[in-house]
């Protein structure tokens, strides 16, 4: 089955830097790569998504890039904010298989 | 839309007993997980349902069961509750695998502690 890795599993970052986390994933079926935020005491929600047919996509300040040869996949966050201060999990899926695979997270914490 | 919706919010049990969590969403999602978030480890899928009346064992599956009888429904069953179950219950729904409708939304997470 699917095993995705993440790292790193926390991360400090002074307000203004970037973060950057990074996952793998063992599976070549896999086509969909998400990444979810979750606050302290809250459910995770999606951020952003790549598709195995896009090698990057943009939102504002965030980005996820795509590697299918190498299977990693990796979240950058530009000029952190406080409110980026959560954990990140990476998740993998294929239609194949019709579940959701999530690495172990990253806490990231953003020091003014 | 009330989204995804778990029952109970949190819970205690003694050690031997057994409880039901209830997952509920209102979205026609086809596909539903239960998930257990544990720190350090992420969040590891127990069981899944791909539609009505079909189930499939995830990473950690043992100590629990599952049943979708209805689409809206996916419901998690602990028979003999253990103190290794003490946890941070996720269940979550999506609508296909396909493009659009491949986000999953998650429940508010039910807490569990086994003594």
């Amino acid at each position: 089955g699917e095993n995705v890795e993440q790292h790193p599993s926390t991360l400090s970052v002074q307000e203004g830097d970037s973060a950057v986390i990074k996952c793998t994933y063992s599976d070549s079926a896999s086509n969909y790569f998400p990444w979810y935020k979750q606050e302290l005491g809250k459910r995770p929600q999606l951020i952003i998504d790549i598709r195995s047919n896009v090698g990057e996509k943009k939102d504002q300040r965030i980005a996820v890039t795509l590697n299918k040869t190498a299977k990693h996949f990796s979240l950058h966050i530009t000029e952190t904010q406080p409110e980026d201060s959560a954990v990140y999990f990476c998740a993998a899926s294929a239609v194949s298989w019709g579940k959701l695979q999530f690495g172990s997270g990253t806490q990231v914490v953003v020091t003014p | 839309n009330a989204g995804v919706t778990q029952t109970p919010k949190f819970r205690v049990l003694k050690t031997g007993q057994s409880m039901t969590l209830l997952c509920a969403q209102d979205m026609n999602h086809e596909y539903m997980y239960w998930y257990r978030q544990d720190p350090g480890m992420g969040l590891r899928l127990i069981h899944y349902s791909v539609g009505e009346g079909t189930t499939a064992k995830g990473e950690v599956p043992d100590g629990y069961n599952v049943s979708r009888l209805k689409k809206q429904n996916f419901l998690l069953g602990l028979e003999s509750a253990a103190p290794s179950q003490t946890s941070v219950y996720f269940c979550a729904s999506s609508y296909s695998m396909w493009d659009p409708g491949t986000e999953a939304f998650f429940g508010q997470g039910t807490r569990l502690t086994v003594v």
